[in-house]
């Protein structure tokens, strides 16, 4: 079965960097790209990026352009998500979902949970 | 890009219908046939209920359904049950690999 594994929770200082790990297993990991999702506690679900890991084509949401940076590893079979110049309104839960842009192949991560903070 | 406008709130009774609309414009809801929409419960991860516009994944219940007119994206959830208060999440994709969510509405079921 489709399974993705994200990495633990993290507390970081502001200015700092974060990166979110998501390892994959279950499908064929070239077929359906990554996208990230974050969720600020109480908040709604805010897309973040997308990147193809057939390919590495990419896109990310104009808010966080500059400060994130979407990478796979076909040998671990892993996506990964670096936010960098973190705010304390970065704090949220990250999401990993791998999938097409809309279809039924739709698979998520658990969340893991960063906080940013003084 | 603005989140795809959906109302806050909605609520319902036992057994009654609900919709929930998400209005985008036309570069997006009204662009592509590509909105999904997510369900999800209080610490929770979302879980898909419709994808393009209309389709049920396997497992899904069929009092979930969808449609589309013009700009907005509707989610109905027929014969409403405790277990359907959540928040729900459309989802649109807006070109160039990118997609965008609604802002949220939260379903009460009186």
């Amino acid at each position: 079965q489709v399974q993705l594994v994200q990495s633990g929770p993290e507390v970081k200082k502001p200015g700092a960097s974060v990166k979110v790990s998501c390892k994959t297993s279950g499908y064929i990991f070239t077929t359906y790209g990554f996208t990230w999702v974050r969720q600020a506690p109480g908040q709604g679900l805010e897309w973040m990026g997308w990147i193809s890991s057939y390919n590495g084509d990419t896109n990310s949401a104009q808010t966080f352009q500059g400060r994130v940076t979407l990478t796979t590893d076909t040998s671990t079979r892993t996506g990964y998500m670096e936010l960098r110049n973190l705010k304390s309104d970065d704090t949220a839960t990250y999401y990993c979902r791998v999938g097409a842009a809309a279809g039924e192949f739709d698979y998520w991560g658990h969340g893991t949970l960063v906080t940013v903070s003084s | 890009q603005s989140a795809l406008t959906q109302p806050a709130s909605v609520s319902g009774s036992h057994g009654q219908s609900i919709t929930i609309s998400c209005t985008g414009t036309s570069s997006d809801v009204g662009k592509y046939n590509l909105v999904s929409w997510y369900q999800q419960h209080p610490g929770k991860v979302p879980k898909l209920i419709l994808y393009e516009v209309t389709k049920r994944p396997s497992g899904v219940s069929n009092r979930f359904s969808g449609s589309k007119s013009g700009n907005t994206a509707s989610l109905t959830i027929s014969g409403l049950q405790s277990e359907d208060e959540a928040d729900y999440y459309c989802c649109s994709f807006v070109g160039r690999f990118s997609s965008l969510f609604g802002g949220g509405t939260k379903v009460t079921v009186l």
